[in-house]
């Protein structure tokens, strides 16, 4: 079984500030963990990843996320928001081990809003 | 455009009628997935194939949802007399798997299923 949690529904954050999107996962094999982000009326777009390697990962449009395996966390920093990154942020979580099946189970999202 | 492409984007239908998704996936990719996601909550998984072959299926899946990938290209998802409670955004999602593979997803639009 796999799972992801995205403890806050809403961050607010000012523009030009740090930004931080929490996410925590359990899944029994290995992580190959994921941000998405969805814009209104919009697909969900691929922001980054984390397969193996460096725990520090950076993805699209100056985001960046931190695996930490002991924490079981995958939170998504930026560190100047601006006002174009309010969105919706999904994390999602997938058993990397050979032969899995390759599904992803996704968390309700993080309504990320970027005040002026 | 090469991204995946859903159609339609929108549906309204009658409780009791049929409906028919069509998804066409990135053509070089073999993995095609379904989701379905309501309101304030992450895309939840549906069913899964690899090329033409139906590999997984959710609980969520009941008998009058019937997904089929003929020729391991486009994809189709069929819901049986609707209910209410199917009124959700389908979204269908590809990757690939193998040499040059991709381990994440790429979502379409998604059709909006609204059943009155």
């Amino acid at each position: 079984a796999q799972s992801v949690a995205q403890p806050e529904d809403q961050v607010n954050v000012a523009e030009g500030n740090p930004l931080t999107v929490k996410c925590t996962y359990s899944v029994s094999g290995n992580p190959y963990l994921f941000w998405y982000v969805q814009y209104p009326n919009r697909g969900l777009q691929f922001l980054l990843k984390y397969i193996t390697g460096d725990n520090l990962v950076k993805g699209s449009y100056g985001f960046e996320a931190e695996f930490n395996k002991s924490q079981t966390s995958f939170h998504l920093k930026k560190p100047s928001a601006l006002v174009s990154d309010s969105a919706l942020y999904f994390c999602a979580v997938r058993d990397g081990t050979e032969g899995n099946a390759g599904k992803s189970t996704f968390g309700d999202g993080t309504t990320l809003t970027v005040k002026p | 455009d090469t991204g995946v492409s859903q159609d339609p984007r929108h549906k309204i239908t009658k409780r009791g009628q049929n409906v028919t998704f069509r998804c066409d996936p990135i053509s070089e990719h073999n993995r095609l997935y379904w989701y379905r996601q309501t309101l304030g909550q992450g895309p939840e998984f549906l069913t899964y194939f690899q090329n033409e072959a139906q590999l997984e299926k959710s609980r969520l899946l009941s008998d009058r949802f019937s997904a089929e990938r003929p020729k391991g290209s486009f994809s189709t998802l069929e819901i049986q007399r609707t209910e209410q409670g199917d009124s959700a955004m389908y979204l269908c999602a590809s990757s690939l798997r193998g040499v040059g593979a991709s381990t994440e997803a790429f979502f379409g639009q998604g059709t909006r299923l609204t059943v009155v």
